[in-house]
């Protein structure tokens, strides 16, 4: 049964922080890895995805890595800003083309 | 960017009575849609799989008459919470793929409340 770890479960940076969330999962058989950010109460907004082929995507301040074989994936935030500050979750999609999700990384940027 | 609209985005009811949530998608159609659920600060876990014009397929655990899926269109699955409970108080969020295997598209999600 597959499981997304991420930790730690908060987090808190000042302003301009560049800063690395981490995910791991433990069967690497994925046939994708998607970041999300999720604010208070609401739905999640599909930030980045990196198909099982792909080591890294990028879209603006945001990069994501994926190394497979380890089991592991990593969100670079360049230059946080404090309307960056959500919980972050992963996810990965197996074979069976469901997602499993970790708990999430609860961000806090500081002015 | 496609659009999914779920509604409503908060209910409160009292115990025993039945609640609805629907699921649209806007802008694109969607044959398959996915039901969460998430409890705070937990992460999402896969409750269904709505399968426009089949029936649902449920994860383990869930109960298939408790929490009715009737995805009859290729735009619009329902989640009816039947006889809702306290315990079935929670965050409720549908999915749907634009195309498959790609980017997840979720709604706002609906917060449950049963008093």
């Amino acid at each position: 049964k597959q499981e997304v770890t991420q930790i730690p479960a908060a987090l808190s940076v000042p302003e301009g922080e560049n800063l690395v969330l981490n995910c791991s999962f433990t069967d690497s058989a994925i046939y994708n890895l998607q970041w999300f950010r999720q604010d208070p109460g609401k739905g999640l907004t599909s930030l980045l995805l990196i198909q099982s082929s792909q080591r890294e995507q990028t879209s603006g301040r945001l990069n994501a890595s994926l190394d497979k074989s380890s089991g592991r994936s990593t969100l670079y935030i360049a230059a946080s800003q404090p309307g960056d500050s959500a919980t972050y979750l992963c996810a990965v999609t197996g074979a069976n083309s469901k997602l499993t999700f970790g708990k999430g990384i609860t961000l806090s940027v500081r002015p | 960017g496609a659009v999914v609209s779920q509604h409503p985005s908060r209910v409160i009811c009292k115990s025993g009575t039945s609640v609805k949530i629907e699921c649209r998608s806007l802008d694109f159609q969607a044959t398959t849609m996915f039901w969460y659920r998430q409890f705070p600060k937990q992460s999402l876990m896969l409750m269904a799989t709505s399968n426009e014009g089949s029936k649902a397929t449920y994860e383990q655990g869930v109960e298939k008459d408790k929490f009715l899926i009737n995805h009859a269109s290729l735009t619009l699955s329902t989640l009816t919470v039947t006889s809702a409970h306290p315990e079935d108080s929670s965050f409720y969020i549908c999915s749907a793929h634009l195309i498959v295997g790609e980017k997840l598209f979720f709604g706002s999600g609906t917060q449950l409340s049963v008093l």
